[in-house]
Formats: structure tokens, C-alpha cells, sequence
């Protein structure tokens, strides 16, 4: 696999910006991605990098570091439906984007 | 919005029962997965496919099979179901980033 390790419970309120860590295997690294799950209902496709920096995509910027082995997700101006479990997930060693390792998934629950 | 199906959406049977799940996309994807995942908890890959003819066990394929005769069609079988089984089976497609399917709820008794 690709050791993949995040965090597994995250609390924040409303309207505040919480930062969900990734750190991964870095050799034969070939991109990262995030999705969002909320309970009982698949994963959604919201981020991938493959250059280091920063990428927004309005409330949400995904961060890598591939010398670090480590990206985070970033969400802003938190909402109450941004409560869901954040996966992050890199493609096998050196293949084509094929298989995904995803992490345990981080649950963020947002509260009022 | 990814075109991707998945049928039924919920099942319940009993211990000892063959069944088949259902997975089928329109996007032309070559690339089809089935995970399994249990509530809170992480996915775990059960099966893949790189394309027609192609597939590949994952991490957790024990007593499942999978067949792939055309692209777009990707289905699971349980030869004998057991309440070990009992879980959420999703489906997934893509091209660089995964599509995934509403989800099989699966309980055997």
C-alpha cells in the first residue's frame, strides 16, 4: 500500500477553517486525491494533486508537498453539511492511475 | 454528474444464497473497482478491472468473483452469501479520478 495516515475524528463550528492532514508513502508517488463522504452514501470526487502547491476550488484547497510526503485539505467557512468523513487516497506505485490506496477517512463534524 | 448504477440499492437474504450484484457505467470508463465498506469504517478493495477481460483481486476478495465482458458492465457474485457478507459493496469507475456508484446495502440472515 501506500501508508497512508490522517487523522480520524476532527471537531470545528461553523463558519471557522479547518485544516485535515494526509501523509503518504513517497516513493513512486504519482498524485493524490480527496473525496468526501457523508454517512451512508458514496464518495465524492473533490480534489487531485500532482505538483506541489496549493489548488482552491472555492471553499475547498487541497496542499502538497511531495518532498514531505504530506498534503492537507483545507475547508473554509465551514458549513453544516461539510459534516461527512474526508478520504485521502494515492494511485499504486509507478502504475497509470489504477487502483486507489485510500486512507481510514478523517469524520469532521461541524457544530453550530 | 457520473453516470454510474448500481442494483439493488438494498438486499436482504438468506445465509447460503447465490446472488449477484449489479454495476454498469456509460462513460466508456476501462477501469472498473467493487470496495467494500462497512459503516464508519474504510474501504477495502475487492475487486478491479483494467478493462474487457481484465480483473484483478484486491485486498479483500475472498469468496466473491467478478466478470468483465463488456466495459461497462462490472458484476459481483457471492456464490454462497453469509452474514459475514453483510456490508455496503461499492462500485466504482474512471479515467484518471473515481466514480463511484450509489452503493449496494447487502444483509444476510
Amino acid at each position: 500500500g501506500q501508508n497512508i495516515d490522517q487523522p480520524t475524528e476532527m471537531t470545528a463550528t461553523e463558519g471557522a477553517i479547518v485544516q485535515i492532514n494526509c501523509t503518504y508513502q513517497t516513493s513512486g508517488f504519482n498524485g493524490l486525491f480527496w473525496y468526501q463522504q457523508h454517512a451512508g452514501e458514496a464518495p465524492t470526487f473533490l480534489s487531485y494533486n500532482v505538483l506541489d502547491g496549493l489548488e482552491e476550488k472555492g471553499r475547498f484547497s487541497s496542499f502538497l508537498s511531495r518532498s514531505k510526503g504530506y498534503s492537507y485539505l483545507l475547508l473554509k467557512e465551514l458549513q453544516m453539511k461539510d459534516s461527512a468523513s474526508y478520504l485521502c487516497a494515492a494511485p499504486d506505485r509507478g502504475s497509470t492511475l489504477g487502483r486507489l490506496y485510500f486512507g481510514r477517512g478523517t469524520q469532521l463534524t461541524v457544530w453550530p | 454528474e457520473a453516470d454510474i448504477y448500481q442494483t439493488p440499492r438494498y438486499l436482504v437474504i438468506g445465509t447460503g444464497k447465490k446472488i449477484t450484484l449489479e454495476c454498469s457505467q456509460t462513460m466508456g470508463h476501462d477501469k472498473m473497482y467493487w470496495y467494500q465498506q462497512d459503516p464508519g469504517m474504510e474501504l477495502h478493495l475487492i475487486h478491479y478491472s483494467y478493462g474487457v477481460n481484465s480483473t484483478e483481486k484486491g485486498d479483500l476478495s475472498s469468496e466473491s468473483t467478478v466478470s468483465r465482458i463488456r466495459t461497462e458492465h462490472f458484476p459481483l457474485t457471492l456464490e454462497s452469501a453469509r452474514p459475514s457478507h453483510t456490508s455496503q459493496y461499492l462500485c466504482a469507475s474512471s479515467l484518471g479520478e473515481q466514480y463511484f456508484g450509489p452503493g449496494t446495502r447487502l444483509t444476510v440472515t
